[in-house]
Order: C-alpha cells, then sequence, then structure tokens
C-alpha cells in the first residue's frame, strides 16, 4: 500500500489561487469518493479542511475546494492568505477499513 | 464541545514497552472509531490503524500489523496505543483521531499529539 503521490511544495503570491495534486490508484482514489485534506501548521495537529473529495466542513473558508478526476483529486485554494501557509496532506479511503495519505505539500505564500 | 485529549511526551529506551492514551469527550465515545496516526520526525503523516470503542474492533495497516497494539476502555472514553518492545524508530508524534461520515471516512477531531522518543 503505497502513500498517495503530492507535488512536495507550491507556492502563490496573496491572492492567487494555488492548486496541490494527490494521485492514487483505482484501488484508493479511483475507488472511492472518501478524499479528505489536512492542513497542518507547524507544531500543529492536523485539521480537516475537505472530505469526500469536495465537502467543506464548518468553519472551513469557502477558498478551499476539492474536485477529483480519475485517480487523482485536487485541493485548490484560492484568494491565498498568509495564514493558509502549512502542510498539507490528502488520505483517501484503500478498502477493507484501511486509508491512505499523501506524502504532504508544503504550501508557501510568497 | 468534543475532545480528544491524549497523554503526555514519553522518553523511553529501546527495549522498553509503553501505553499511550487518548481520552474521548463531549460526544458518544463508543459510537464513532478512533484511528491512530504516525508522523515520524520531519516526515507526512501514515496511517496506523483503527478500533471501534463500542465492540473493540479494531483494523491495522499492513504496515503496523504486529508492531503495535490498539485497544480501547469504554467505560473510561480512551484509546490506547501500546508497544511491547520500543525500538528506536518508533520515535514519532502520534495522534488520535475521530473517524466520521457515512461509514466513517475522514478524520474530523484530532488530539493534541504524544510524542515519544526512543534513545538509548
Amino acid at each position: 500500500q503505497s502513500a498517495l503521490t503530492q507535488p512536495r511544495s507550491v507556492s502563490g503570491s496573496p491572492g492567487q489561487s494555488v492548486t496541490i495534486s494527490c494521485t492514487g490508484t483505482s484501488s484508493d482514489v479511483g475507488g472511492y469518493n472518501y478524499v479528505s485534506w489536512y492542513q497542518q501548521h507547524p507544531g500543529k495537529a492536523p485539521k480537516l479542511m475537505i472530505h469526500d473529495v469536495s465537502k467543506r466542513p464548518s468553519g472551513v473558508p469557502d477558498r478551499f475546494s476539492g474536485s477529483k478526476s480519475g485517480n487523482t483529486a485536487s485541493l485548490t485554494v484560492s484568494g491565498l492568505q498568509a495564514e493558509d501557509e502549512a502542510d498539507y496532506y490528502c488520505c483517501s479511503y484503500a478498502g477493507s477499513y484501511t486509508w491512505v495519505f499523501g506524502g504532504g505539500t508544503k504550501l508557501t505564500v510568497l | 464541545e468534543v475532545q480528544l485529549v491524549q497523554s503526555g511526551a514519553e522518553v523511553k529506551k529501546p527495549g522498553e514497552s509503553l501505553k499511550i492514551s487518548c481520552k474521548g469527550s463531549g460526544y458518544s465515545f463508543t459510537s464513532y472509531w478512533i484511528g491512530w496516526v504516525r508522523q515520524m520526525p520531519g516526515k507526512g503523516l501514515e496511517w496506523m490503524g483503527i478500533i471501534y470503542p463500542g465492540d473493540s474492533d479494531t483494523r491495522y495497516s499492513p504496515s503496523f500489523q504486529g508492531q503495535v497494539t490498539i485497544s480501547a476502555d469504554k467505560s473510561i472514553s480512551t484509546a490506547y496505543l501500546q508497544w511491547g518492545s520500543l525500538k528506536a524508530s518508533d520515535t514519532a508524534m502520534y495522534y488520535c483521531a475521530r473517524l466520521s461520515g457515512s461509514g466513517g471516512n475522514f478524520l474530523d477531531y484530532w488530539g493534541q499529539g504524544t510524542l515519544v522518543t526512543v534513545s538509548s
């Protein structure tokens, strides 16, 4: 069970949009609409940002959106703000009560 | 308010045993799976396994099967992660989190993490 593939880093200027990809296989990302995204600031616990591919929990700004096409899921952050600078992890159900995380992406706000 | 409160940091020697805890409050502890996630220093998140406190049904990631034991005591709303013989490579931050959603497929509330350091 290999980790999902994410870019190591992405960056953007305040106000711009960035997209983080998360590539898996037909056994995980492609097989289920159970992709979630987590934001982690240094020294903090992860925070749920998106679940079920594109649903935002209460309290998460609508600048954060999720989508999926085939075996690749994506997280888009629009109108970048300084506080969005963090590590982002995707996660997918992989069947048989197992889940797999992506390797993580460091988002830098320039 | 849903809360998961984990036990404090631990410093252990190789070969020692350890059990860390995760106490839930503010919701029906027996109705949600609890997951454990490892984060090694400077690295990403890794799914370790889950437990359903209602009946202690436990599922492990293949990578962690046989390496750790996950348990729960529903009478005190607490889940546990334990090692029988620690290795230096077990040094990491360990998080517990509640598994939510229909069928339980995302982690909506997280504990603050327990840092485990294994060093001779």
